[in-house]
Parts: structure tokens; sequence; C-alpha cells
């Protein structure tokens, strides 16, 4: 059973503060590792892939990698209320995608 | 360019009916997936076709659900004998190969499914 854990939230934060968004994956196997952002009514809409372990950063987006505790997170910087959105995980394995519920985020204004 | 186009952008049936929904992949992207998504849930995989063929099915719900793509480009996701319960928003992702390092996919604006 492949699956990818997200606490759904909602996650509330002030504009400017450093949002923080995490997610747990079941299988070792998996080797690419992607963030999307969905607004209500949306389709998903690709913010950052990630490979190896470690950081890699675009902007005011950081994704984080941990491939041994299988986690893998996203850091927002300077959150703005266009932000908020709901944010979906996602991991491959064997070429399919496995997604998670999502993270709902909310930037105060 | 064009991104991955979607249609119809709404569809209501009645219980019973049959239903077709039509994806337009990026231009040569080679690799063509569907997925269903329900309120409050991330996407849920169906089918993914690289090239013409189905490459994995394992998602499809049951032998209601099929999905064809002749030509390697343009898909159709067919639903006979509709219910209640297949009501969601279907979503065609696309990308360049099989998804993975560097090979992101992109998704489509979807078509939302009512079944009354």
């Amino acid at each position: 059973q492949k699956e990818v854990e997200q606490n759904s939230g909602p996650l509330s934060v002030p504009e400017g503060a450093i949002a923080s968004l995490n997610c747990t994956y079941s299988d070792r196997g998996s080797q690419s590792f992607f963030w999307y952002r969905q607004y209500s009514g949306k389709s998903p809409e690709l913010i950052m892939s990630i490979y190896s372990n470690g950081d890699k950063e675009d902007g005011r987006f950081t994704a984080q990698l941990n491939k041994a505790s299988q986690y893998v997170s996203l850091l927002i910087r300077d959150s703005q209320p266009s932000d908020s959105a709901t944010y979906l995980c996602a991991v491959i394995f064997t070429s399919k995608f496995y997604f998670g519920s999502g993270t709902k985020l909310n930037v105060k204004p | 360019g064009a991104g991955v186009s979607q249609t119809p952008s709404n569809k209501v049936t009645e219980k019973g009916k049959y239903v077709e929904l039509r994806c337009d992949p990026i231009s040569g992207h080679t690799a063509l997936y569907w997925y269903r998504q329900s309120l409050g849930q991330g996407p849920e995989f169906l089918i993914y076709f690289q090239g013409t063929g189905a490459a994995d099915d394992s998602g499809l719900p049951n032998d209601r659900f099929f999905a064809v793509r002749p030509e390697g480009s343009v898909s159709t996701l067919k639903i006979q004998r509709t219910e209640r319960g297949d009501s969601a928003v279907y979503l065609c992702a696309s990308s360049l190969g099989p998804s993975g390092q560097g090979n992101e996919q992109f998704f489509g604006p979807g078509t939302r499914l009512t079944v009354l």
C-alpha cells in the first residue's frame, strides 16, 4: 500500500511569515517528489520538484527531502495572501503518482 | 505553447448514461495520465498511457471505466452506466516522458462530472 500523508489543516499564518508544510510517504523505493498548489475550483499547478536529499530553493519556496525519514517538506517564505491554497504532496513510484489529500494554507493579511 | 486541454469543462448526466471525457495533452508529451479528484481529496490515479498503449490501468475502479489514446495524442476516458458515485472532477495530465526525474506532470483544467 503506497501512502502519502499530509495534515489537512487549515494552517493559518500571518502575511510575511514562513509557512511550513509537511508530508510523509510510506514507500522507501520512491525517488521523485513534487509539491503542487491547488486553488479552489482549479487544477493542481506544479511548484517544486525534488529528487535528492537536502534542500532545493526556488524564489520564496524551499523543498526539503529526507529519504531516510521518508519525509518531504515545503517552506514558503514571506507568505502572501495569494499563497492561500491547498498544497498537494506527490510521490512517484514506478511511474505512478501518489498524492496526499493536501494541506489547506490560509495566509492572513 | 498551449497547455493540457480538457473538454467538456462540465458534464451533467443522468444515472445509467454513457459519457466521454476528452483530453488533449501538451504537444510532444508522450505520457498521459487520468486522475479522479473528489472534494477534499488529492487526485486519485486511474490510468497511464505511454504513447498509444495503456502502461498501467490499475487505478480504473471497475469495468465501466475505459480509456483510449489511439494515435498517441488525444485521449478519451469513457464511463458506461454512470452511477452517482462517479461524480467528481476528472483530471488529465501529461509529461514529456514517463514521470520521474525531469519529467514533471502538467495538469489540464479538469472536467467536472455530475451524475444525477
